[in-house]
C-alpha cells in the first residue's frame, strides 16, 4: 500500500517570500503520478501542479514548482512570490498508474501567507 | 462552463438514518470519484464510477454505496448512519484517463447527531 506523509501541519510565510512544503511517499511501484492540490476556505480542491514519475524534469506552473527526488521518494512544493490568495490547505497526493485510480492523500499542510 | 456541483451543501441526520448525496460532473467527464474528508483523518477514497459502473471502492463498509446514472451524474448513499460518518464528502470528476486532473466540487457537509 502507498502512503503519503506531510510532516508540516502548519506553515506561514510573508507575502512575496518563498516557501517550501515537504512531502514524502512510500511505494514499491515505478510508474505513478504525484500531485499537489490546494483547498482554500471555500473547500473546493484545486490542482496546483502534477508530476509524472517517469519524467526527470521537475514540473513548473508559474510561481509553483516541485523538487521531485524519485530515489528519495520526495516531492516538495516551492511557492515563489507568495500571495495572500495562496493561503490554503495544501495536500500532496499519489496515484499509481494501474487501474484502481485511487488517489492517496497526505494529511495536509495549512499555509498562511502573512501581509 | 459549470464545474462539479454537489448537493446538498449541508445535511443533518440522526444515527441510524440514511443520507443521499448527489454530484453532477463537468460536462464530458465520464468518471466520478467520491472522497470522505473527516476531521483528523484527511481525505479517504470512497468510490470510483466510470461509464455507469463501479470500478473501485476504498476501505469502507458496504453501507456506503452509490451509483452513476446514464448522464454520468452520481449519487452516494450512506445507510445506518453512525456518528463517525460526520464529514465533508467531496465529489470529483475527470475524463477518465490515468493520471489526469481531478476536478472537485465544494463538497457536502454531513453531520450525524
Amino acid at each position: 500500500a502507498q502512503t503519503v506523509t506531510q510532516s508540516q501541519p502548519e506553515m506561514s510565510v510573508q507575502e512575496a517570500e518563498t516557501v517550501t512544503l515537504s512531502c514524502t511517499y512510500d511505494t514499491s511501484e515505478s510508474n505513478y503520478y504525484l500531485f499537489w492540490y490546494k483547498q482554500p476556505p471555500s473547500r473546493q480542491m484545486i490542482l496546483v501542479i502534477r508530476q509524472e514519475a517517469y519524467k526527470q524534469q521537475n514540473a513548473t506552473e508559474n510561481r509553483f514548482s516541485v523538487n521531485f527526488q524519485k530515489a528519495a521518494k520526495s516531492f516538495s512544493l516551492k511557492i515563489s512570490d507568495s500571495q495572500l490568495g495562496d493561503t490554503a490547505m495544501y495536500f500532496c497526493a499519489f496515484l499509481f498508474s494501474g487501474s484502481a485510480r485511487q488517489l492517496t492523500f497526505g494529511s495536509g499542510t495549512q499555509l498562511t501567507v502573512l501581509p | 462552463e459549470a464545474g462539479v456541483t454537489q448537493s446538498p451543501t449541508h445535511l443533518i441526520k440522526t444515527r441510524g438514518q440514511q443520507a443521499t448525496l448527489r454530484c453532477s460532473p463537468i460536462s464530458g467527464h465520464t468518471s466520478v470519484y467520491w472522497y470522505q474528508q473527516a476531521l483528523g483523518l484527511g481525505l479517504q477514497f470512497l468510490l470510483w464510477y466510470d461509464e455507469g459502473e463501479e470500478r473501485n471502492r476504498g476501505n469502507f463498509p458496504p453501507r456506503f454505496s452509490g451509483r452513476q446514472f446514464p448522464n454520468y451524474s452520481s449519487e452516494l448513499n450512506v445507510n445506518a448512519l453512525e456518528l463517525e460518518d460526520s464529514a465533508l464528502y467531496l465529489c470529483a470528476s475527470s475524463f477518465g484517463q490515468i493520471g489526469g486532473e481531478l476536478f472537485f466540487g465544494e463538497g457536502s457537509r454531513l453531520t450525524v447527531l
